[in-house]
């Protein structure tokens, strides 16, 4: 099976710190997704990659910016952090001859910014 | 624009009575409705793909149907490890085809 691993399962940051969340898929998969997820408010697409060095942006990138320097990986990074995104941080994969699962999420990363 | 809604936002069971989950959508082209489990504190898991109206789905005591405008995930005779959040997603044949969108969920809690 497919496996996403996201490298932190909880983090505190201080308002104003550069954050950075990283995320690995070992299947080879082309697309990869950054959500964060509220209660109330669902899952919400922050970006998204569909190959190398490639980024979208989502429905809320203000804040926010990707990098994808290899297939594998997928980084999330909170420039300056603020209370506000305080979070669960969900990434995602998916691949071009795999779609019949939809995505595979990672187990997620609480962030709390004090 | 894709949109899903799910119902209720929480149901409470008993333990062994057997209820429904709603998945409302529309959808330009649906190339599939994707249902998922999600536990506290954890990433979604994927249950099912469904990709066109009557089709169904089982795993143990869920199965998953659809029609043109909705799927719903039937709970048969629910333990209270099946207490999680469900979440439905739908992908379109629209720009950005590899996106899902999702609905907000809906938080079932199986009462012993």
């Amino acid at each position: 099976d497919v496996k996403v691993t996201q490298s932190s399962r909880y983090l505190v940051k201080r308002t104003g710190e550069k954050v950075f969340l990283e995320c690995v898929q070992d299947m080879d998969h082309e697309n990869m997704f950054w959500y964060r997820q509220d209660p109330g408010l669902g899952l919400r697409l922050i970006y998204f990659s569909y190959d190398v060095k490639m980024k979208e942006k989502g429905d809320i990138p203000e804040g926010y910016s990707v990098s994808r320097e290899k297939k594998e990986r997928f980084s999330l990074i909170l420039e300056s952090a603020s209370t506000n995104q305080t979070s669960m941080y969900l990434c995602a994969s998916r691949g071009d001859r795999h779609i019949s699962r939809g995505y595979t999420f990672g187990s997620g990363t609480r962030l709390t910014v004090v | 624009e894709d949109q899903v809604t799910q119902s209720p936002e929480a149901l409470r069971l008993q333990e062994g009575e057997s209820s429904s989950l709603n998945c409302s959508y529309t959808v330009s082209g649906l190339r599939g409705l994707f249902w998922y489990r999600q536990d506290p504190g954890k990433g979604p898991e994927f249950l099912f793909t469904l990709y066109s109206a009557g089709e169904e789905k089982e795993k143990e005591r869920l199965k998953a149907t659809l029609t043109k405008k909705e799927s719903f995930l039937h709970i048969t005779a629910p333990k209270p490890e099946d207490s999680a959040t469900y979440l439905c997603a739908v992908q379109g044949s629209g720009a950005g085809s590899y996106q899902l969108t999702f609905g907000k969920g809906t938080k079932l809690s199986v009462i012993p």
